[in-house]
Parts: structure tokens; C-alpha cells; sequence
């Protein structure tokens, strides 16, 4: 199946830095989706990207939509504690009438206070 | 409140015996999954159904079973079959018109006794 690469995997900042992560794959995708999951909850959507080249903010948070359409990346700026989670990318495309999702293994980020 | 409901929270197999986790959601929505989640695998794909009465295996369907039989509600079944069921099961749905946005319940933690 379709794998989409994530990284990185895990990371430790201070509160106060920017963040970024990203995704990448060797398939075309038509939308570009960015999760946060909470410890012990279920993934919450932070932002849908639908354009290649759509770059799209949500408060302190901005994605963009790969020109190639095989990539995305997902930046947090000024982090705060209530950041910390796990950040799923996850990647959409046409197969057969069904929108299959692809969902990346996750990026754990901490904060330090 | 329009969401997505799985209950219960925390459930513990004995072997042998097969269990049930519950999802419901009163979005509408067309299109519901289940997800198995384990650490660093992000989330795999189990069965889905796109509509009442139809549903596909996913990626990792095997000791799994679900069930159709209303908009609302598509049932899990972990049998005894699966062998290492332990996990964090996730449930999400999507409407028609925006089918590769999934929206995610706040999962089950099933552990075996």
C-alpha cells in the first residue's frame, strides 16, 4: 500500500521555539490532512489542504501542499505546553469511488517548559 | 452535540472471548472506519464501509468482524481469532461531499486479562 513518510519521529523543544515537521511520499495525493492526538484521545483535524502550492494557517499553525504534490509540512510556531502531542500527516486520493487515507506514523513532540 | 461516540473507554478481553467495541455518531455521515492504533505504527486500517450494509476489510481485517446494519453504528468485534489484541481502537467517519476528512471518536483501549 501507499506508506507515507513522516519525520521526524519524535522531538524535545522549549517552549517558545518554532516547530516543523513534514511528510513525504512517493505517490501523488489530491489532499493533504495534518492531526493532533492527545494522549488517550482520538486524533482532532488541524488542517485541510486540498491546492498543490496551498499554504493554509490555523492560528499558530501552517501547512503547506506540496507543489509536486507528494509532500507536505506542518509548522507550529511559539510553542507552548498545551502543543504536546502526537501530529499525524495523513494523505487522501481517488480509488475507486472510495477517498482512500493514507496516515503517516506520527510525530511525538514534548515541550519543555 | 454532533460527534462521534465509542464506548467503552477501557475494555479487557479474557482469551478466548470475543468483544465488542461500540461506535455511534449522529454526523450523517456515509462513511465510517476502524482503526487499530499501537506505538510507533500510527494508525492501520481494519474495515470500512462507505454506506448501510456494505463494508471492506482494511489493511489488518483478520480476527476482526463488523457490522452495518444502521447509518449510525458500526460495531467491532475483536474475535478470538486476533491473537495480540491489545491496542488503542479508533473509529472516525466522513460525510459524501468531504470523504477524505475523517473525524475521529476518542477511542477504546482494549487490554487482555
Amino acid at each position: 500500500g501507499q506508506q507515507l513518510n513522516q519525520s521526524p519521529q519524535s522531538m524535545f523543544i522549549q517552549e517558545g521555539e518554532d516547530v516543523s515537521m513534514n511528510c513525504t511520499s512517493s505517490s501523488i495525493f489530491n489532499t493533504w490532512l495534518w492531526y493532533k492526538q492527545d494522549p488517550g484521545e482520538g486524533p482532532v483535524l488541524l488542517i485541510a489542504l486540498y491546492k498543490a502550492g496551498e499554504l493554509t494557517s490555523n492560528g499558530r499553525l501552517t501547512a503547506q501542499f506540496g507543489i509536486t504534490r507528494k509532500d507536505s509540512f506542518l509548522n507550529i510556531s511559539a510553542s507552548i505546553p498545551s502543543d504536546v502531542g502526537i501530529y499525524f500527516c495523513a494523505a487522501a486520493e481517488d480509488s475507486g469511488g472510495y477517498q482512500k487515507v493514507t496516515f503517516g506514523i506520527g510525530t511525538k513532540l514534548q515541550v519543555i517548559p | 452535540d454532533g460527534g462521534i461516540t465509542q464506548s467503552p473507554k477501557y475494555l479487557f478481553r479474557k482469551e478466548g472471548q470475543n468483544v465488542t467495541l461500540s461506535c455511534e455518531q449522529n454526523l450523517n455521515h456515509d462513511a465510517m472506519y476502524w482503526y487499530r492504533q499501537d506505538p510507533g505504527q500510527g494508525l492501520r486500517l481494519i474495515y470500512y464501509s462507505q454506506i448501510v450494509n456494505d463494508f471492506q476489510k482494511g489493511d489488518i481485517a483478520e480476527g476482526y468482524s463488523v457490522s452495518r446494519e444502521k447509518k449510525e453504528s458500526f460495531p467491532l468485534t475483536v474475535t478470538s481469532a486476533q491473537k495480540n489484541p491489545t491496542a488503542f481502537y479508533l473509529c472516525a467517519s466522513s460525510s459524501g461531499r468531504d470523504g477524505n476528512i475523517q473525524y475521529f471518536g476518542a477511542g477504546t483501549r482494549l487490554s487482555v486479562l
